[in-house]
């Protein structure tokens, strides 16, 4: 069956440090890509996404490329902030469905 | 998008009694969905709210256990049913707005303690 796999947390930066958490996929057909985050005691919020290949999704300063050829889909951000402090989530839709990846913890320190 | 809000945010409840959920939108959508997320775990998908019929249920979840309506196209819950402190977790609902196809966003989430 369709699955996400994400780098294991948690990941811990320092402030306008880069950014990349790892997501791989297996999937039949074409699924949608999507970066779910969550921040502490909140519900999830949509990132970003990317419905077809070598398509590049991006907001608040973070970017993933839907990549086809590694089935990946790696999230990244030139420079993080405290504020970036969250659980993220890499998902793929299959039909209506999404299946989430297991989630990677990130924390940045000032 | 839309804004999702749930019922109760948050509550504590006894073994052996149940809860229910409520999930309400701003607006119409064409499907609905409830996810469990146990504690340090990822989302796992309950089942998917029909509107005007019974929910389909995912792989290890079952109606007596988690029984859902959704009435309208706004609204659904769900009942946590005969609690343990194993359904401990947070409770999401999800929709998928018309023609935003499979990009789902979430309400708030439940978040329930059984004693």
């Amino acid at each position: 069956g369709d699955s996400v796999t994400q780098m294991e947390g948690p990941v811990t930066l320092s402030e306008e440090a880069f950014l990349t958490i790892n997501c791989t996929y297996t999937a039949t057909g074409y699924p949608s890509l999507f970066w779910y985050v969550q921040y502490p005691g909140e519900g999830l919020q949509l990132l970003l996404k990317a419905t077809k290949a070598d398509d590049k999704g991006s907001n608040k300063g973070f970017e993933a490329t839907y990549r086809k050829e590694t089935t990946s889909f790696h999230l990244e951000k030139g420079s993080v902030q405290v504020s970036d402090s969250a659980v993220y989530f890499c998902a793929l839709g299959s039909g209506n469905k999404l299946v989430f990846g297991a989630g990677t913890i990130l924390r940045v320190k000032s | 998008s839309a804004v999702i809000s749930q019922k109760p945010s948050r509550d504590i409840c006894q073994r052996g009694t149940s809860l229910t959920i409520q999930c309400q939108v701003d607006s119409q959508v064409t499907m609905m969905f409830w996810y469990r997320q146990q504690p340090g775990q990822s989302l796992t998908l309950i089942a998917t709210a029909n509107q005007g019929s019974e929910a389909t249920y995912e792989s290890g979840f079952v109606i007596d256990k988690f029984p859902i309506s959704r009435p309208n196209l706004t609204f659904s819950t769900l009942t946590v049913s005969n609690m343990s402190p194993e359904d401990s977790s947070i409770y999401l609902c999800s929709v998928v707005l018309s023609g935003n196809y499979n990009e789902q966003f979430f309400g708030p989430g439940t978040r329930l303690t059984v004693l």
